[in-house]
């Protein structure tokens, strides 16, 4: 049973660019968020995606956007890149809420860079 | 607003020794769930436990323990006799009930290093 796949592993961009990661869930889940890890913090929650549609948002600019394919994979957009954006995107996915238990289980991440 | 303190930033044990992570929260509902994740250099979370807010029943998994007290917004993780593959970063993390989504509130976490 694959578990949350995450591509790529590392990735380097200079300020103003835009980037992609991509995430693929666990086997049967539906759900998939998106988490930011600057170094030394915790994670901090960026969105949740459900049935193709972006169902909570965490406190990140209009710069960082997602989308959900109909196979449940995901992808997160962010435009105009900052010094700033350097962090581990984490991505996780789980059942939707109230269907049964609902622990979020999470990728590898993708270390992003920005110089 | 909810939020999650873990005000041990780096604790450093030897082998065997016994040691305790505290995670202290915030909010404002009645319902809510606690979860406990592991963080090896990988970098992946490791899920490890999930509480409910209306089941203050204290937890034993193995070297691992919980105790949940709502009187004092506490959720602390105790390693008994620790090991060298217990070192990495913990993270305590909190989860409304009613959210529309499950959005998970994350404490700064706590880097534990268990030296031989």
């Amino acid at each position: 049973d694959a578990g949350v796949t995450q591509s790529p592993t590392h990735l380097i961009k200079t300020r103003g660019q835009q980037v992609t990661l991509r995430c693929s869930p666990k086997s049967g889940h539906d759900t998939v968020s998106w988490y930011q890890q600057a170094l030394g913090q915790g994670p901090q929650f960026i969105f949740q995606y459900y049935e193709e549609e972006e169902r909570q948002r965490g406190n990140f600019p209009d710069r960082f956007s997602g989308h959900q394919f109909p196979n449940y994979s995901s992808e997160l957009n962010v435009n105009a890149l900052l010094l700033g954006d350097s962090a581990l995107y984490l991505c996780a996915s789980s059942l939707a809420v109230g269907q049964g238990r609902n622990e979020q289980f999470f990728g590898p991440g993708t270390r992003l860079t920005v110089l | 607003a909810q939020k999650v303190t873990q005000a041990q930033t780096e604790i450093s044990v030897v082998e065997k020794e016994d040691v305790t992570l505290d995670c202290v929260y915030e909010t404002r509902d009645t319902t809510y769930y606690l979860f406990w994740y592991k963080q090896p250099p990988s970098g992946e979370l490791v899920f490890l436990i999930r509480r409910n807010s209306f089941d203050e029943q204290n937890e034993i998994s193995g070297r691992y323990s919980w105790n949940f007290q709502k009187s004092t917004s506490s959720f602390n993780f105790t390693i008994t006799a620790s090991q060298v593959v217990d070192s990495a970063v913990y993270f305590c993390a909190l989860r409304m009930s009613n959210n529309a989504g499950n959005m998970l509130t994350f404490g700064g976490g706590t880097r534990l290093m268990v030296k031989p």
